[in-house]
């Protein structure tokens, strides 16, 4: 199975910049996905990490180190609309389904 | 284009009745999959179908739940004899394959079992 931990919440200011870092253990390691969910809406892909390193989309940013088995969304620039559950799910290395973690809920306050 | 489209979008049902819950994938993917959120959790993996091999049904927490995926394209996810413990809201994705990195959520389907 995968275990994944990533924080509950987290609070910022609107123009500030937040990390949502992820940890986790899988068999294997084929990929790493963020996800974001806006409350009572399906999830949306944001980003797809796979090599070590920083992948880098307008104000979005994913980070891998596989040997630590960890990730972070880095977002940019907050916007209200940024306000919204971001999951991050670790693929094991014979799986093609996702195992998502619970979620950090990010709020944005003007 | 259309993205994947589930229905129905609400339903409450009588502890002990049967539901359907129905998914039409993105036309052309061949792999699609069911998740199960509940209240506050993250999703959990319920069933995956890739084209015409055996489904992994390994997600699905008990002998009352089973899907069905007809024609390779819209599938059916069947809840026998319902709890209140399977109130969430399943969602359906589809990708263009088992490998293929991103994949496409539907809106979901809130079920409440009263």
């Amino acid at each position: 199975g995968q275990n994944i931990d990533q924080p509950t919440e987290m609070t910022a200011t609107e123009g500030a910049i937040v990390q949502i870092n992820c940890t986790y253990q899988t068999s294997g390691f084929n990929g790493l996905f963020w996800y974001q969910q806006h409350a009572g809406e399906a999830p949306t892909f944001l980003s797809y990490n796979v090599l070590d390193g920083l992948e880098e989309k307008g104000r979005f940013s994913s980070f891998l180190s596989r040997s630590k088995g960890y990730s972070y969304l880095l977002l940019k620039e907050l916007q209200m609309k940024d306000s919204a559950s971001y999951l991050c799910a670790p693929r094991g290395s014979n799986d093609y389904k996702l195992s998502f973690g619970a979620g950090t809920t990010v709020t944005v306050r003007a | 284009g259309a993205g994947v489209s589930q229905s129905p979008s609400n339903k409450v049902t009588e502890k002990g009745k049967d539901v359907e819950l129905r998914c039409d994938p993105i036309s052309g993917h061949t792999a699609l999959y069911w998740y199960r959120q509940s209240l506050g959790q993250g999703l959990e993996f319920l069933i995956y179908f890739q084209g015409n091999s055996a489904p992994d049904k390994s997600g699905l927490p008990s002998d009352r739940f089973s899907a069905e995926r007809t024609g390779g394209s819209v599938s059916t996810l069947t809840i026998q004899r319902t709890q209140q413990e399977d109130s969430a809201v399943y969602l359906c994705a589809s990708s263009l394959s088992g490998s293929s990195y991103e994949q496409y959520f539907g809106p979901g389907t809130r079920l409440t079992v009263t």
